[in-house]
């Protein structure tokens, strides 16, 4: 399996739900990543997870709480968003840091009313 | 500062012509550059990455350290060639194990 998947697609959430995002890859790679496009932007990092630790929260919100429970799946968390948090969420991951090649999965497009 | 360059937000050319996507960055170690491309409705992947030295879709790049440059090109630009272009850079000695992002070139080649 060469492809990192992400569910679900589509999420719309209320501003006092809780939701969770989830990805997963089966490549053997140590290194993951959850980033933010907004359209027609690049991707905007938010966390890197690293041998399953988190190694880089670029000052996100706590409203996002990443987890990794183990070396294949990585969750994002989701609490109390605010409707500017709608945006396509992407998870990638590489075989050791963010000098190898990335691979990223389809995305979930999240709309927070 | 670590940072990527792209100065066009938008590229419109004709089928058949050449195309050149620029990118500049700065880097204060040994930089890691790749270019990775967005299809319409298709996940974002890596295109092609300087140590590689490959020729993917008929694209080529070489990195210039004395111009701090990684500019895109090929010969003859196809329609399906037609997406989102994000330069990227990533390094030892440098930044922190993040991969930084252009703003993008949107490649738009018309029949």
């Amino acid at each position: 399996d060469t492809e990192v998947t992400q569910t679900p697609k589509h999420l719309v959430m209320g501003m006092t739900n809780k939701k969770s995002l989830k990805c997963e890859q089966h490549m053997g790679h140590r290194a993951m990543y959850w980033y933010k496009q907004k359209a027609k932007k690049p991707p905007e990092l938010m966390f890197v997870y690293s041998y399953e630790k988190l190694s880089i929260n670029e000052s996100v919100p706590s409203r996002f709480s990443p987890e990794c429970p183990n070396s294949s799946l990585l969750n994002l968390h989701l609490h109390a968003l605010q409707p500017e948090d709608s945006a396509l969420y992407l998870c990638a991951s590489s075989p050791r840091d963010s000098t190898d090649t990335q691979y990223f999965g389809p995305g979930t497009r999240l709309t927070v009313l | 500062a670590q940072r990527v360059t792209q100065p066009e937000k938008l590229l419109s050319v004709f089928k058949g012509a050449p195309v050149e996507l620029k990118c500049n960055y700065s880097y204060s170690g040994s930089p890691e550059l790749f270019w990775y491309v967005q299809y319409s409705r298709q996940r974002l992947q890596l295109l092609l990455r300087h140590i590689s030295r490959e020729s993917i879709k008929g694209f080529t790049a070489d990195l210039n350290k004395g111009e701090t440059s990684f500019h895109l090109k090929k010969p003859f630009a196809q329609e399906e060639d037609s997406a989102m272009y994000y330069c990227a850079l990533s390094g030892y000695g440098g930044a922190t194990n993040k991969l930084i992002f252009g703003t993008g070139t949107l490649l738009a080649v018309q029949p």
